[in-house]
């Protein structure tokens, strides 16, 4: 069975980069035709899609954060991971990684979330 | 980017209820609709997908219907681990979107 386990830091500063990585176990991340994606959700709001990658370098970010991101892939660790530069409280927010079968495309599998909370 | 519009916000109902809760995109995105459920602590978890297929594993009560803008997520009779989040998200085109997501709550 897959499952994907994220892990990072529960507080970063302002200013700061955030990085996150996501295990994934029970499955390949080179798996044919499958993206790897970050999603995140502010309290209290709604879902944000980040971005999503193929282990094979093809990636997909969100035009409204992808100045300061980069997502990527170690096939040899079977993670994905993701950094978010100069964070600000508005990138306060649960991060989930998670799969889906091409892009764009519903999600299949999800982990249950890193609160990552951005405060001096 | 494509908005999506979920209703209501929050909804207060009884185990054995029948539910429906809509989710209008602000622009065509044919079946490209999917719904998920979230609990507190726990991974999401897909229910339906091009918006009527069931995941599978999911119990029947659940149903996904609509195309083009509009689309609905019934839940036949609820059971008490229905009480949940429930969102919807457009894989229409990119950015990937979600709504605002619907708070079921046990009455």
């Amino acid at each position: 069975q897959l499952q994907l386990q994220e892990s990072g830091p529960g507080l970063v500063k302002p200013s700061e980069t955030l990085s996150l990585t996501c295990s994934v176990s029970g499955g390949s991340i080179s798996s044919s035709g499958y993206f790897w994606g970050w999603i995140r959700q502010p309290p209290g709001k709604g879902l944000e899609w980040i971005a999503s990658m193929y282990f094979s370098g093809t990636t997909h970010y969100n035009p409204s954060l992808k100045s300061r991101l980069t997502i990527s892939v170690d096939t040899s660790k079977n993670q994905v991971s993701l950094n978010v530069r100069f964070v600000t409280a508005a990138d306060t927010a649960v991060y989930y990684c998670a799969r889906s079968r091409g892009f764009p495309n519903w999600f299949d599998s999800w982990g249950q979330g890193n609160l990552v909370t951005v405060s001096s | 980017d494509i908005q999506m519009t979920q209703s209501p916000s929050s909804l207060s109902a009884s185990v054995g209820d029948r539910v429906t809760i809509t989710c209008r995109a602000s622009q065509y995105i044919g079946n490209f609709l999917s719904w998920y459920q979230e609990k507190p602590g726990k991974a999401p978890k897909a229910l339906i997908y091009a918006a009527s297929t069931l995941q599978s594993g999911v119990p029947s009560r659940f149903s996904g219907s609509g195309s083009g803008t509009d689309f609905t997520l019934t839940i036949s009779s609820l059971q008490p681990e229905d009480f949940a989040n429930y969102f919807c998200q457009q894989t229409y085109s990119a950015p990937i979107t979600f709504g605002q997501g619907t708070r079921l709550e046990i009455k």
